[in-house]
């Protein structure tokens, strides 16, 4: 799997955007982009995926460079609740049968939402 | 519907003791991943279990040992204690089928080893 590389933390007001980067610039053509989050003492929790075009769902958009060597996840409107360790990974992705729920995580980037 | 459910949440062990961490996964879900979290790290894959069989596994000494139940429940045993051992062990499933890319965690069991 690709390697991903994130800021270690990021600070965002409460009620604003919030736009997480990630560089994988060795990402392979079938590899796809996923983002996890992590509350304290929690589990971490999918957020979204995408292999090259722009994605969004309720929680988050996920835009994808054309070259798809970088990404950003968007949080439209941060909320306290949002305060998490967020990690992008890359792998081998969606619609394949087994060994796909092997995940390589890195150190993520520590999002601290400010009221 | 109950998600992943991991017991027991916190537990202390001394060193060169045994630990048997329980998982039972979401409904539907049949495959069971266990990953291990140090402090200040990700999470790391420590094995996979489908069908009461081992599928993959990641680079963790044979000390770490599982299995997988008929009704798709799962165990992990850390034999032989170390310190290093201390971390905080997840549990995931997944359906088997079409992988949408989803992993479904639990909150973990959180090992101490003194």
């Amino acid at each position: 799997d690709a390697k991903t590389t994130q800021p270690p933390s990021m600070d965002c007001a409460e009620g604003r955007a919030a736009n997480l980067p990630c560089n994988h610039s060795t990402i392979s053509g079938n590899e796809y982009v996923y983002w996890y989050r992590q509350i304290h003492s929690q589990g971490p929790q999918y957020i979204i995926h995408g292999l090259k075009n722009n994605e969004t769902n309720e929680m988050a958009s996920l835009i994808i460079t054309e070259d798809r060597k970088s990404s950003t996840l968007i949080l439209p409107h941060a909320t306290l609740r949002d305060t998490a360790v967020y990690y992008c990974i890359v792998r081998v992705g969606a619609g394949t049968n087994f060994g796909n729920e092997k995940l390589t995580f890195g150190t993520g980037t520590r999002l601290t939402i400010i009221p | 519907d109950a998600g992943v459910t991991q017991s027991p949440t916190h537990l202390i062990k001394t060193r060169g003791q045994q630990v048997t961490l329980r998982c039972s996964p979401k409904s539907g879900h049949d495959t069971v991943s266990w990953y291990q979290q140090a402090l200040g790290q990700g999470p790391q894959f420590i094995f996979q279990y489908y069908e009461e069989e081992e599928r993959q596994r990641g680079n963790f000494p044979d000390r770490f040992s599982g299995h997988q139940f008929p009704n798709y429940s799962s165990e992990l045993n850390v034999n032989a204690l170390l310190l290093g051992d201390s971390a905080l062990y997840l549990c995931a499933s997944t359906p088997t089928g079409v992988y949408t890319g989803e992993l479904f965690f639990g909150e973990g069991s959180r090992l101490t080893v003194l």
